[in-house]
């Protein structure tokens, strides 16, 4: 299996709180993305990023950021957490562009109260 | 109509069953296919990519048709352990950075 952990793996928090979420790599993998899982929806994509310090928005990127100042780590931040903002984050990497396997972390559940 | 669509289940199948899955995508530029594996509170992980001309993993065999945009899973000899919810993964047209994923068909194999 990849290397591919995530901090923390569980979080409750409250409402309007800044929050940050982890994912570390030992595969020195290019590409890093951060999804979110919801009953209903499929994974949707939040942000990924391409190399160190270069990211791009995903599909449902309001009211997340992200940064990625070394290869082996992407961290994701709700600048002000909303109840909305409940769910599974996985982080996964890929050597190459998305047509590469994308091996996931184990991923982390925020609950926003 | 939704990018990537799976009949969610679940399918209900006896151990050494032949159980097959279907998964229709609207994109007709979409380039890359794939079928991941996901157990409950778990990560995805790749089942096996799926390519023009079909391809078969040991009990598993991937097949692609474009014309009517849609693949297929197939799984022979099921066991209890091929129990877990299979999404369905494709590459957004114009763009291979971005994958659409499908909520997923569970499958549930009993003794």
């Amino acid at each position: 299996d990849a290397g591919i952990t995530q901090s923390p793996r569980h979080k409750v928090t409250e409402t309007g709180t800044p929050v940050t979420l982890r994912c570390h790599q030992t595969e020195n993998h290019r590409y890093m993305y951060w999804y979110r899982q919801d009953p209903g929806h499929g994974l949707r994509l939040i942000h990924y990023s391409y190399g160190v310090k270069d990211t791009d928005k995903g599909e449902v990127s309001d009211g997340y950021s992200v940064s990625r100042s070394k290869t082996e780590d992407f961290l994701l931040t709700l600048e002000s957490a909303t109840s909305s903002q409940t769910s599974v984050y996985f982080c996964a990497t890929t050597s190459g562009p998305s047509t590469d396997t994308q091996y996931f972390g184990p991923g982390t559940r925020l609950t926003v109260l | 109509r939704k990018e990537v669509e799976q009949d969610p289940g679940p399918f209900n199948v006896p151990e050494g069953a032949t159980v097959a899955f279907n998964c229709t995508y609207s994109n007709s530029a979409s380039q890359s296919f794939f079928w991941y594996r996901q157990d409950c509170r778990k990560e995805p992980k790749l089942l096996m990519s799926v390519y023009s001309s079909g391809n078969e993993d040991g009990r598993f065999t991937a097949q692609l048709n474009r014309a009517s945009q849609y693949i297929s899973l197939l799984i022979r000899d099921s066991k209890l352990s091929d129990s877990a919810t299979y999404l369905c993964v494709v590459t957004a047209g114009g763009n291979n950075r971005k994958l659409i994923w499908g909520l997923g068909t569970s499958l549930a194999v009993n003794p």
